[in-house]
């Protein structure tokens, strides 16, 4: 079975400065997405950053970009030139398809940006 | 911005009351989900839709039940509520006929059961 590990529970980074956030994961597939989710406090989740699995590329959007290690199953998110905005609760996902669709998330980071 | 929409956004109830929160979504998307999640807790799915007429239970067990009578429309029904059930509930969609199947997240339904 697929698991997503978030092993940082809580983190905080002052504001400008770059936090990068951990996420592993555990599969037996070859063909599979990842994604980062930013759930703000008391709104709405929202999509951060997607990977596809057979990219070696890393994916970036914007501020935000991804590490990630296929062969280790190792998917950071590293934020940098941090904002209060960012403040919010990240989930990393893993999804594939085999016939049906399945979606497993992590158990979240709570990033805090100080000002 | 996802077109993804949830009521009521806060509801409290008592015990043993029926109850049915609203999913709605305007981007056409065939699939739908539920999800169940406590305060800084993951995400469990409870129910997910491939389709009208489609309905699965998902990896966590839940009581309640849903339905796909329209694309559009997604409700999940609690016959009788109890404090167990308090929990924030989240409804997504998702259109598997791009590149990839990223979820689109209303803003929830944050349940309280006296």
């Amino acid at each position: 079975a697929q698991t997503v590990t978030q092993s940082q529970p809580e983190m905080s980074v002052q504001e400008a400065e770059t936090v990068t956030l951990s996420c592993t994961y555990d599969t037996s597939e070859n063909n599979y997405y990842l994604f980062w989710y930013k759930q703000p406090p008391s709104r709405q989740m929202i999509l951060v950053i997607r990977q596809e699995a057979y990219k070696q590329q890393n994916a970036t959007e914007n501020r935000f970009s991804v590490n990630f290690q296929k062969a280790a199953k190792s998917f950071s998110l590293k934020i940098s030139d941090s904002q209060l905005g960012d403040t919010a609760m990240y989930f990393c996902a893993f999804m594939k398809y085999s016939g049906t669709y399945k979606y497993i998330f992590g158990t979240g980071t709570r990033l805090k940006v100080l000002a | 911005e996802a077109d993804i929409y949830q009521t009521p956004r806060y509801l409290v109830i008592g015990t043993g009351k029926k109850i049915t929160l609203e999913c709605s979504q305007t981007m056409g998307h065939d699939k739908m989900y539920w999800y169940q999640q406590d305060p800084g807790m993951e995400l469990h799915l409870i129910h997910y839709s491939y389709g009208v007429n489609s309905t699965e239970k998902g990896d966590l067990s839940s009581e309640s039940t849903v339905s796909r009578i329209r694309t559009e429309h997604f409700p999940l029904t609690l016959e009788s509520a109890r404090p167990s059930h308090t929990s924030q509930y989240l409804c997504a969609s998702s259109d598997p006929s791009g590149t990839t199947d990223t979820q689109y997240f209303g803003p929830g339904t944050r349940l309280t059961v006296l």
